[in-house]
């Protein structure tokens, strides 16, 4: 079964400090790993697509990597408004997107 | 060119009864997948619509049921509401059912009382 899994659950950031978003995943076959922002009450913002181990991409703050077995998502001196939760997710084999439970990711001040 | 829309935003049921959540897809988009989310977890797939039809359905029951509209607009139907249905239902579209990467919209945020 295909499964992702990200940690921490949770992180609280003071403005500045750099930190990782980790992601794991068990899918067969993998076709890409995604990276979503989600603010609440609104829908998942697409941010990232890897495709193969040693892919990095970026945007502003925020650098996507990616190995065979888990990718990252690194936040260089976060500000406030980066806080969101962060979505991982992979395609099935039917092509349908597995989603992580996100990281809640606070940057405070 | 307009994103997905999605409504209505906010929706109270009670349980037993029945919902239809409506969805217009992004502009020269064919398809459409259903997500529903729970508070703290992440988006579940529901089903995918392409071209009208059903192009994969997650684990969900034969309550959840769909269709797709020739313009691409997209119904999510839930009959015989249960409590745990309250989550934020989200619509996505994709320019083609082999493109994984997903446009959503805000959602509709279904209460079951």
């Amino acid at each position: 079964e295909d499964q992702v899994t990200q940690s921490p659950e949770a992180l609280r950031l003071q403005e500045g400090e750099s930190s990782s978003l980790n992601c794991s995943y068990t899918v067969s076959g993998l076709r890409g790993l995604f990276w979503y922002r989600q603010d609440p009450g609104k829908g998942p913002e697409f941010l990232f697509t890897l495709y193969s181990a040693g892919e990095e991409k970026e945007k502003e703050r925020l650098k996507a990597t990616l190995t065979k077995k888990e990718s990252f998502l690194h936040i260089t001196a976060p500000k406030p408004e980066d806080s969101a939760t962060y979505l991982c997710a992979a395609p099935g084999a039917a092509r349908q997107l597995t989603f992580g439970s996100g990281t809640q990711l606070t940057v405070l001040p | 060119e307009t994103g997905v829309t999605q409504s209505p935003t906010h929706l109270i049921k009670t349980r037993g009864q029945q919902v239809t959540l409506r969805c217009s897809s992004q502009s020269g988009h064919n398809t459409v997948s259903w997500y529903q989310q729970a508070l703290g977890q992440g988006p579940q797939f529901i089903f995918q619509y392409y071209r009208e039809e059903e192009n994969g359905r997650g684990n969900f029951p034969p309550r959840f049921s769909g269709l797709q509209f020739p313009n691409y607009s997209s119904e999510l139907n839930v009959n015989a509401l249960e409590l745990d249905d309250s989550a934020l239902y989200l619509c996505a579209s994709s320019p083609d059912r082999r493109r994984e990467k997903l446009f959503f919209g805000s959602g509709t945020q279904l209460s079951v009382l």
